[in-house]
């Protein structure tokens, strides 16, 4: 089981661009990277998922270098309302891998 | 188009009760999830279904029991509630094909 390891919180300004990266040396082969966004009292929400090099969707780009040993999720201009937890898990494309821990995720804030 | 539907959201129980927390998912997922997350920690996989009749133990299992009589839904049960399962419940449910988790909103309980 892949274990990961991203930076417990960030600080950013509104209208500036986030990257959140997340390490991952033991991913396996069939491993894939799945991101998701947490506000407080609510569900964990998925955000973007990717095997290699880049994926884009409308919230957020995915970058995965060659040995996938690590990943950075990017947030473009973000908003106060992008302040969240957000997780990586790296596992079973459907699953995240069936017995996934999510970690304590990296608390992002955005301020005015 | 509801996603995972939890029941109850809020609950509190007496030390020795018992409960079920009710899982509902409308996307046809063959895997589903519970998890607790305590304040400030990140989720913790409680008991899983890979489809339905099939259970299986998680992270921290002990003082729970599930059940998934159909496919769309997932039973969490407490026999015998402790003030150490004091907690939020998340429910998820997932693909095969993948995409990630989709999750509830949450039960929060709190035992007394």
């Amino acid at each position: 089981l892949a274990k990961t390891t991203q930076p417990i919180s960030m600080d950013s300004y509104e209208g500036q661009e986030v990257n959140i990266t997340c390490s991952h040396n033991n991913i396996a082969t069939n491993d894939y990277i799945t991101w998701y966004q947490q506000f407080p009292s609510q569900g964990p929400r998925f955000i973007i998922q990717g095997y290699k090099t880049k994926v884009t969707n409308e919230v957020a780009s995915l970058f995965i270098p060659a040995d996938r040993k690590s990943s950075t999720l990017s947030l473009p201009r973000v908003s106060l309302s992008d302040t969240a937890v957000y997780y990586c898990l790296v596992g079973d494309r459907g699953t995240g891998g069936f017995k996934t821990i999510f970690g304590a995720g990296t608390r992002l804030f955005v301020k005015a | 188009n509801a996603g995972v539907t939890q029941t109850p959201k809020f609950r509190v129980l007496k030390t020795g009760q018992s409960m079920t927390l009710l899982c509902a998912q409308d996307m046809n997922h063959e895997y589903m999830y519970w998890y607790r997350q305590d304040p400030g920690m990140g989720l913790r996989l409680i008991h899983y279904s890979v489809g339905e009749g099939t259970t299986a133990k998680g992270e921290v299992p002990d003082g729970y029991n599930v059940s998934r009589l159909k496919k769309q839904n997932f039973l969490l049960g407490l026999e015998s509630a402790a003030p150490s399962q004091t907690s939020v419940y998340f429910c998820a449910s997932s693909s095969r094909q993948g995409g990630g988790y989709t999750f509830g909103s949450g039960t929060r309980l709190t035992v007394v």
